[in-house]
């Protein structure tokens, strides 16, 4: 089966742009996570969406905001970049249907550059 | 809130020497734990977890047991191999699906 597919893979932008990013779960999955990745910082949870619906939030500024759509894939807008949003940005789709814990597959990630 | 902390790297071994790559945690309760592992160019692959105390999470080789007296979930392996080599972070469940990860571990490893 298809594994998690994120768009695009690579992003140049620049300081003030804005960026969406696009991410495809595993059919059947239902729990959209993004995460942001930096030498700095590491590994930093965004947000997670289930069934369209923004679950849990991680310690970003407003100008990170995301949405689920009905077929859960999943989008992820920073406005107003700034060099530091530079990242990796991995996105992770969980079956979760609420039974327990589920495991997290995480796509390739799309590397965005903020000049 | 939720933290981990791991070993910084790199760590650099010959093949087939034994690995540890140290991890502890500071959270509520005792959530579940995990290994992920990131190849170059790649996201991350689960490589093992353990979800209660003194559970032994293992997988292609690599083991790493739940100790809740010292918080701690190191992993290890007995005979590391060329392409072990990659980036390797210890996690914790904080959420439904929010995951807490460590800086990570870059393990290269060489013939």
């Amino acid at each position: 089966k298809a594994g998690v597919t994120q768009t695009p893979r690579y992003l140049i932008k620049t300081r003030g742009q804005q960026v969406t990013l696009s991410c495809s779960p595993i059919s059947g999955h239902r729990s959209v996570s993004w995460y942001q990745q930096t030498p700095g910082q590491g590994l930093q949870f965004l947000f997670e969406y289930f069934s369209e619906t923004q679950r849990n939030k991680g310690n970003f500024p407003g100008r990170f905001s995301g949405r689920q759509f009905s077929n859960s894939r999943s989008e992820m807008n920073v406005s107003t970049l700034e060099l530091g949003d530079s990242a990796l940005y991995l996105c992770a789709s969980t079956k979760d249907d609420l039974t327990g814990w589920d495991e997290q597959y995480f796509g390739p990630g799309t590397r965005l550059t903020v000049t | 809130g939720d933290s981990v902390t791991q070993m910084e790297g790199p760590v650099t071994l010959s093949e087939e020497a034994f690995l540890t790559i140290n991890c502890t945690y500071t959270a509520t309760g005792y959530p579940s734990l995990f290994w992920y592992v990131q190849y170059p160019g790649e996201g991350l692959q689960l490589l093992l977890k353990a979800t209660k105390a003194d559970d032994k999470g293992s997988n292609k080789g690599f083991e790493a047991t739940y100790r809740k007296e010292t918080t701690s979930f190191h992993l290890e392996k007995g005979s590391v191999q060329v392409s072990d080599s990659a980036v390797y972070f210890c996690a914790l469940l904080s959420g439904y699906s929010t995951l807490t990860f460590g800086k990570g571990t870059m393990l290269l490893v060489s013939p």
